[in-house]
């Protein structure tokens, strides 16, 4: 089962900020939280992950609270090529544990 | 570099028949995990290989299915005996040792 609850659907308009949030409230001391997105039914692509500090690269940021039971994705710029199903994902040990996902429409 | 590559990416089989899905892992990866992904759902893991070793399957279906990921060639995820409920998305990721997996474009099971 999913350990991450996500909202079902979001819309953004293009060239604003996609914030988009995540509960993990069960998650453990050693376990990361992954973001892939899934463009219509191409295979997952891999955006970021943490653990405890935020994180940002050349796609998103990723923003974890303190307490680690929930983070936000945020693209900063969103466009209609970002349009897809993002998953916030717990890994636990070497699986990926993925639950329905975010649509987000741009 | 050349990403995870999967082949077929489109089977057709009828009830009863075999499908042999391949994955080749980036280059310098030595962990293949295997997915299926039902209409409409997400992805949920199946199995966890490394080089001649199974390693996690405790997604498997326990009858008809089983996997491989030989010392040479790419890893083979095969179904005997299909069912029209074996129809799905099926995807393969890759990793060096316990980092980032990377997803393949998937192979899509039709079962008539």
């Amino acid at each position: 089962d999913a350990k991450t609850t996500q909202p079902t659907s979001m819309d953004c308009a293009e060239g604003r900020a996609a914030n988009l949030p995540c509960n993990h409230s069960t998650i453990s001391g050693n376990e990361y939280v992954y973001w892939y997105r899934q463009i219509h039914s191409q295979g997952p692509q891999y955006i970021i992950h943490g653990l405890k500090n935020n994180e940002t690269n050349e796609m998103a940021s990723l923003i974890i609270t303190e307490d680690r039971k929930s983070s936000t994705l945020i693209l900063p710029h969103a466009t209609l090529r970002d349009t897809a199903v993002y998953y916030c994902i717990v890994r636990v040990a070497d699986k990926l544990i993925f639950g329905t996902g975010t649509r987000l429409q741009v | 570099n050349a990403g995870v590559m999967q082949n077929p990416r489109h089977l057709v089989r009828r009830r009863g028949q075999e499908a042999r899905l391949r994955c080749s892992p980036m280059k310098g990866h030595s962990h293949v995990y295997w997915y299926r992904q039902l209409p409409e759902e997400g992805l949920k893991f199946m199995v966890y290989l490394q080089k001649e070793n199974i390693i996690d399957e405790s997604g498997m279906p326990k009858e008809r299915f089983s996997a491989e990921f030989p010392k040479e060639g790419p890893s083979i995820l095969r179904i005997q005996q299909v069912v029209r409920g074996d129809s799905a998305a099926y995807f393969c990721a890759s990793s060096p040792y316990q980092e980032t997996q990377y997803f393949g474009p998937g192979t899509r099971l039709l079962v008539l």
